[in-house]
């Protein structure tokens, strides 16, 4: 019952720049709650990626970025390296009282 | 190291119960929110309950509201689940998350390994 909508499936080269939206509505993200995104490789527990729309924790590589506007999030990975090859799934707050995750995205690297 | 060590996973028959388990290290327990996220096989992320620090405050999501209790003992510096009535549907991974940041702007890190729970006859 995901209520944030991603593309299923997103690809580029290595060093190419890939963009991954995350549509919410008026209840979640244009409402103003922060989006934060998450990175899950093959057969292990997500990890933060993106908080806050836009910050990363530390660790994350600065090819990642994310913005926000409107209803929508997007997150940016330039310089696509393999190591990126994974799903990648938005996260926010709905005002229904719940925390509300994206549909998720699988990222293949060409 | 902040760790988190979930168990208590299995196969489960429908209309059963099982209680999953979290064990919290490397940080303050008492002082965060505590949350269980699910992941059925193939699928996407599903939040399922928060709890406060306390333990005064719960949130679930719909489908599981009045079969799933969430609760911690900080003495222990654990996190549980208990699930009752569980169906097929109810089939997953289940991560323990500890939570970051203020309400309605809040985020799960890190996550635990995860345990698999499997509803079938």
């Amino acid at each position: 019952q995901s209520v944030l909508t991603q593309p299923p499936s997103v690809s580029g080269a290595p060093g190419q720049r890939v963009t991954i939206s995350c549509t919410g509505s008026s209840s979640n993200i244009g409402a103003g709650y922060d989006v934060h995104w998450y990175q899950q490789l093959p057969g292990t527990a997500p990890k933060l990626l993106i908080y806050g729309n836009s910050n990363r924790p530390s660790g994350v590589p600065d090819r990642f970025s994310g913005s926000k506007s409107g209803t929508s999030a997007s997150l940016a990975i330039s310089g696509l390296q393999a190591e990126d090859e994974a799903d990648y799934y938005c996260q926010s707050y709905d005002s229904s009282l719940s925390e509300v995750f994206g549909t998720g995205t699988k990222v293949t690297v060409l | 190291e902040v760790q988190l060590v979930e168990s208590g996973g299995g196969l489960v028959q429908p209309g059963g119960s099982l209680r999953l388990s979290c064990a919290a290290s490397g940080f303050t327990f008492s002082s965060y929110w505590m949350s269980w996220v699910r992941q059925a096989p193939g699928k996407g992320l599903e939040w399922v309950a928060n709890i406060k620090q306390d333990g005064s405050e719960k949130y679930y999501v719909d489908s599981v509201k009045g079969r799933f209790t969430i609760s911690r003992d900080n003495a222990k510096n654990s996190l549980y689940l208990q699930m009752n009535s569980l169906r097929a549907e109810d089939t997953a991974v289940y991560y323990c998350a500890r939570v970051g940041g203020i309400t309605g702007t809040t985020w799960f890190d890190p996550w635990g390994q995860g345990t698999l729970v499997t509803v079938s006859s």
